[in-house]
């Protein structure tokens, strides 16, 4: 079975700071991971994807992910925050020949002025 | 830019009564999914649906729940006796191909109150 555990319900950060938001995966078979973000009263929007290609994934808004296997980690960073990334952010898991996907709780980003 | 809609954006109902949530995928996507998130856990997966048929379900897409392409832009979930535990956000999406390589893309999502 595949599963997605996110790190921290909220993440505070001072606008131009690093952003991380830790997400670490369980699946049996190589995933396919994903970073879904939704703004307010908006729906989820992808950020970006790992399909099996590059383990360093570069997505919208200079956000970027990095595939780690050894840790099964697929954590999103982004150089400086910006006020306008306040979101709930979603890492999400899938696999070759599934229609699902399997989202983690979603971690709550703060961007502080 | 393309997008999916759903509609409404809220909907309360008293438990028992059936609802529809209707959604309008993106024209020329094939795929089309419902998901729902319960306040404050996750996004669950409940179907997927292609060619006029469900492809995959999850557990809780159980008898109270149907889907239908009634015409050529709409896509609906409709539950048939709804119970206070479908009180939830319903999200929409559709892709182009079937594959996870396909981006799903998501509707702003029906948030239904049980009461």
């Amino acid at each position: 079975a595949q599963s997605v555990t996110q790190l921290g319900s909220h993440v505070s950060v001072s606008e131009g700071a690093l952003v991380l938001l830790r997400c670490n995966y369980s699946s049996s078979v190589p995933p396919y991971l994903f970073w879904y973000v939704q703004y307010p009263n908006q729906g989820l929007q992808l950020l970006l994807k790992y399909t099996s290609a590059a383990t360093l994934v570069k997505g919208i808004n200079d956000f970027e992910a990095e595939f780690k296997k050894s840790e099964t980690s697929f954590h999103l960073t982004k150089p400086s925050a910006h006020m306008s990334d306040a979101a709930e952010y979603f890492c999400a898991v899938s696999r070759e020949g599934d229609d699902k996907i399997i989202f983690g709780k979603g971690t709550r980003l703060h961007i502080l002025p | 830019e393309p997008e999916v809609t759903q509609t409404p954006s809220h909907q309360v109902t008293q438990m028992g009564q059936e609802v529809i949530l209707r959604c309008v995928p993106i024209s020329n996507h094939l795929y089309f999914y419902w998901y729902r998130q319960i306040l404050g856990q996750k996004v669950e997966f409940l179907v997927s649906f292609y060619n006029n048929e469900i492809s995959e379900k999850s557990e809780i897409f159980d008898d109270q729940f149907s889907v239908e392409r009634p015409d050529g832009s709409n896509f609906t979930l409709k539950i048939r006796s709804t119970k206070l535990e479908d009180s939830a956000m319903y999200f929409c999406a559709s892709s182009e191909e079937l594959g996870q390589q396909e981006t799903q893309y998501f509707g702003p999502g029906t948030r239904l109150l049980v009461l």
